[in-house]
């Protein structure tokens, strides 16, 4: 089956834009988790997505926000781009999102400048 | 507060020998712990995971252990091979069921 489509794969933007970024679950899973990655901190999560509500959120400003669809696909937005913003945006799958299995999709490389 | 520590950085291995990265974490009530190897240009892929009931768990050259008391856990891979070269990060959930990443460990094998 096919696994988790992230699109696009790369990304420049001007500092003070917006940028939305997509990502395509597996078939059948409704869990979607976003991370940002960046060489200085790791993995760092953003914020996880069930049934189209918003059940976890990690410790990022207001300016990064997200939303998930009927289908279970969902976007993740980041408004007034800092330089800072620039980093390898990671969405993850899983059936509950309960501590089972999760499933990468390649990314997002943003670039900010 | 949440926080997943990982050791070392960087680790760098004879082909064959074994690696071994460490992870400790804060909160007492964490009850799953995946491990994710990440390839260049690709995403993290879960390569094994453990859960607080059990104490290690093994497939095939890789295996984890867990120490509850102490709050840490460990990746074991043995007779290492070129193909093993990776990042590899720890995790563990948090009371809230949210996943908390280590900051990973560059594992080089070497000839």
């Amino acid at each position: 089956k096919a696994g988790v489509t992230q699109t696009p794969r790369y990304l420049i933007k001007t500092r003070g834009q917006q940028v939305t970024l997509s990502c395509s679950p597996i078939s059948g899973h409704r869990s979607v988790s976003w991370y940002q990655q960046t060489p200085g901190q790791g993995l760092q999560f953003l914020f996880e997505y069930f049934s189209e509500t918003q059940r976890n959120k990690g410790n990022f400003p207001g300016r990064f926000s997200g939303r998930q669809f009927s289908n279970s696909r969902s976007e993740m937005n980041v408004s007034t781009l800092e330089l800072g913003d620039s980093a390898l945006y990671l969405c993850a799958s899983s059936w509950d999102g309960l501590n089972t299995e999760a499933f990468f999709g390649q990314g997002t490389r943003l670039t900010v400048v | 507060g949440e926080n997943v520590e990982q050791h070392p950085s960087t680790l760098s291995v004879q082909e064959g020998d074994s690696a071994v990265i460490k992870c400790t974490y804060s909160d007492s009530a964490s009850n799953y712990f995946p491990w994710y190897k990440q390839e260049l240009g690709k995403g993290p892929q879960l390569i094994i995971d453990i859960r607080s009931n059990v104490g290690e768990k093994k497939d095939q050259r890789i295996a984890v252990t867990l120490n509850k008391t102490a709050k840490h856990f460990s990746l074991h891979i043995t007779e290492t091979q070129p193909e093993d070269s990776a990042v590899y990060f720890c995790a563990a959930s948090y009371r809230d069921d949210k996943i908390i990443f280590g900051k990973g460990t560059r594992l080089h094998i070497l000839p």
